[in-house]
């Protein structure tokens, strides 16, 4: 079975501060990881993935993320933090052969303040 | 391309009422998914198709819910009868083919169906 675990519930931070969103998965085999973003009122906008080579990822909007298989994380960074940047943060992963079937976490509230 | 569509945008009705959700894909994507996102489930998937054909339904939460995909361009979740518990928003995302293993691929999601039950 695989299953996302987003420890918090609501991140803050001040506009220009480093922003970090986390993740920690369980998956049997290799995991494709998987961030996505969602607006007030909005679907969810894909921001990046990490399916195999290099661990550092890196997506829309000046996001990042590091998948480090020892510990089953694959947390979201951003160096500077935007006004704009604050919505519902959700990761979620899949297998190969899963047919796309993605697990979603609970999603990470992040508010930015100027 | 104007994206994945859905309508209704909103839609209220009362309890024991048939409520028809509506989803259009993008074009010349192969897979598409229904989910249903809540405060206190979070976001659940409820069915999805590749190439028309239903794959795992095994989300969908009880035989008042039903799903089809008469053509590549077009898919319904049907609710019969509706119950206040039912109220959600209910996206369509869909996702390309890719070459071999198609995991890998990104979902597009449309803006939701935000379904009121009284």
């Amino acid at each position: 079975a695989q299953s996302v675990a987003q420890p918090e519930d609501q991140v803050n931070v001040a506009e220009g501060n480093p922003l970090t969103v986390k993740c920690t998965y369980s998956v049997s085999g290799n995991p494709y990881l998987f961030w996505y973003v969602q607006y007030p009122n909005r679907g969810l906008q894909f921001l990046l993935k990490y399916i195999t080579g290099d661990n550092l990822v890196k997506g829309s909007y000046g996001f990042e993320a590091e998948f480090n298989k020892s510990q089953t994380s694959f947390h979201l960074k951003k160096p500077s933090a935007l006004v704009s940047d604050s919505a519902l943060y959700f990761c979620a992963v899949t297998k190969r052969g899963s047919w796309g079937k993605l697990q979603f976490g609970a999603g990470t509230q992040v508010v930015v303040t100027p | 391309d104007a994206g994945v569509i859905q309508s209704p945008r909103h839609e209220v009705t009362e309890m024991g009422q048939e409520v028809t959700l509506r989803c259009k894909p993008i074009s010349g994507h192969d897979y598409l998914f229904w989910y249903r996102q809540t405060m206190m489930r979070g976001l659940e998937l409820l069915i999805y198709f590749n190439n028309n054909v239903p794959i795992d339904d095994s989300g969908m939460p009880e035989d008042r819910f039903s799903a089809k995909m008469p053509n590549a361009s077009f898919s319904t979740l049907k609710i019969q009868p509706s119950e206040p518990r039912d109220s959600a928003v209910y996206f369509c995302a869909s996702s390309p083919r890719g070459q071999g293993d198609s995991s890998y691929n990104e979902q597009f999601f449309g803006p939701g169906t935000r379904l009121t039950v009284l």
